[in-house]
């Protein structure tokens, strides 16, 4: 069935480094692709997403472009800052049944030092 | 906007015990959703009501789950009887569309 796999936490980085969290899919078709996330104490946010191939989602700093060729959906930021420390999740839309879920992968925790 | 607000925060009950979740959506908002979360199976779609109507419920794991939307600002996820394996972060999210956007903080809840 439809997956998402995240590379595996924590990463730990310092202020203004280059972050990069992988995400990788596996779907029939080509779902809608999405970044979320959790800060400490919170719920999930949805934080950038994109519904075809090429695409770019940005928000906040943060890209994900859809790359078909290689099923991937890798956040990036140029310059993190603390305040980026949270648990970010990416998703896709899986249609079943006529109707539409979200499958989430388990989510990468990043935090960002002074 | 206050956001989604759930209670309560944390919960911890005895096994067998009827637990109760509340979840108040973003006014306006005519989507609502449950997850669960936990460290072994990632976020988990439980349940999606539109317009206060259940859509979706493919994903409540047995009878001990219920949930219900009476109106539009207000739902409640039940479990009776609660058991160990039920203890889990459990999030309400709601949306004007079908994707949830934005997600409560969340009821913490211990079945021992």
């Amino acid at each position: 069935g439809d997956s998402v796999t995240q590379m595996e936490g924590p990463v730990t980085l310092s202020e203004e480094a280059f972050l990069t969290i992988n995400c990788t899919y596996t779907a029939t078709g080509y779902p809608s692709l999405f970044w979320y996330v959790q800060y400490p104490g919170e719920g999930l946010q949805l934080l950038l997403k994109a519904t075809k191939a090429d695409d770019k989602g940005s928000n906040k700093g943060f890209e994900a472009t859809y790359r078909k060729e290689t099923t991937s959906f890798h956040l990036e930021k140029g310059s993190v800052q603390v305040s980026d420390s949270a648990v970010y999740f990416c998703a896709l839309i899986r249609t079943q049944g006529g109707s539409e879920k979200l499958v989430f992968g388990k989510g990468t925790k990043l935090t960002v030092n002074p | 906007d206050a956001g989604v607000i759930q209670s309560p925060r944390h919960e911890v009950t005895e096994m067998g015990q009827e637990v109760t979740l509340r979840c108040k959506p973003i006014s306006g908002h005519n989507s609502l959703f449950w997850y669960r979360q936990t460290m072994m199976r990632g976020l988990e779609l439980l349940i999606y009501f539109n317009n206060n109507v259940p859509i979706d419920d493919s994903g409540m794991p047995e009878d001990r789950f219920s949930a219900k939307m009476p109106n539009a600002s207000f739902s409640t996820l039940k479990i009776q009887p609660s058991e160990p394996r039920d203890s889990a972060v459990y999030f309400c999210a709601s949306s004007f569309l079908r994707l949830p956007r934005i997600f409560g903080e969340g009821s913490w809840l211990t079945v021992v």
